[in-house]
């Protein structure tokens, strides 16, 4: 069964460093998710992303955050400069269209800043 | 922010018998709603939905009802079988897209 993976699963990094965070999605999915959780937190929704651009982003997705689908297959969350409370698991996920509510989740990244 | 919330954080259930989730939220132009699942270690995964224009949804063991003047959904899975023993995320959103609000979860664990 096809699935949406994410690498690596774990990543340490210091704070003020720039983290990029990896996806690869179901492959015949058009649209794109990234969502996080914050530890003893709700999942919350990041960004949207369709035909190469961004289709609908959340406040805590600001100027700090990019996201790209630098080939036909990766999805990538860029954070350019991480703080403390960017700590969190990272999930992407994807769907078929954007008529089609339920999305297929990969199994996170978990991002500690230091 | 408290627009979806289960109050629940825990549900023991016996195998067998019924699990209810219960999901209340407060924005009434929510008008679609989700039921994930999450197994430790992995992402959630999608089991149900529901569009406000129902009351109710059903998909084999999995019944979702949505009574909107209660602004009030729950979760039905019965019979409850061991490997149900997950976190429970109700979502909801209005409009179209992913940008669904998430509740924080009820554990429900499934005793055999």
């Amino acid at each position: 069964e096809p699935e949406v993976t994410q690498t690596p699963s774990h990543q340490v990094t210091q704070m003020g460093q720039e983290v990029i965070l990896r996806c690869v999605p179901i492959s015949n999915h058009l649209y794109f998710y990234w969502y996080r959780q914050i530890l003893g937190q709700k999942v919350e929704f990041l960004v949207s992303f369709y035909n190469n651009e961004i289709s609908e982003k959340s406040e805590i997705f600001d100027d700090q955050f990019s996201v790209e689908r630098p080939d036909g297959s990766n999805f990538t969350l860029k954070i350019r400069s991480t703080k403390l409370e960017d700590s969190a698991m990272y999930f992407c996920a994807s769907n078929r269209g954007q008529g089609i509510t339920e999305a297929f989740f990969g199994q996170g990244t978990r991002l500690t800043v230091v | 922010d408290q627009q979806v919330k289960q109050n629940s954080p825990s549900l023991s259930v016996q195998e067998g018998r019924i699990s209810i989730l219960n999901c209340d939220y407060t924005n009434s132009m929510f008008d679609y709603f989700l039921w994930y699942k999450k197994y430790p270690a992995e992402g959630p995964t999608f089991l149900i939905s529901i569009s406000s224009i129902k009351d109710k949804n059903e998909d084999g063991r999995f019944t979702v009802f949505l009574n909107k003047s209660a602004k009030h959904l729950s979760l039905h899975i019965v019979p409850s079988q061991p490997g149900d023993s997950a976190v429970y995320f109700c979502a909801a959103r209005f409009g179209y897209g992913q940008n669904f609000v998430f509740g924080p979860g009820t554990r429900l664990s499934v005793l055999p």
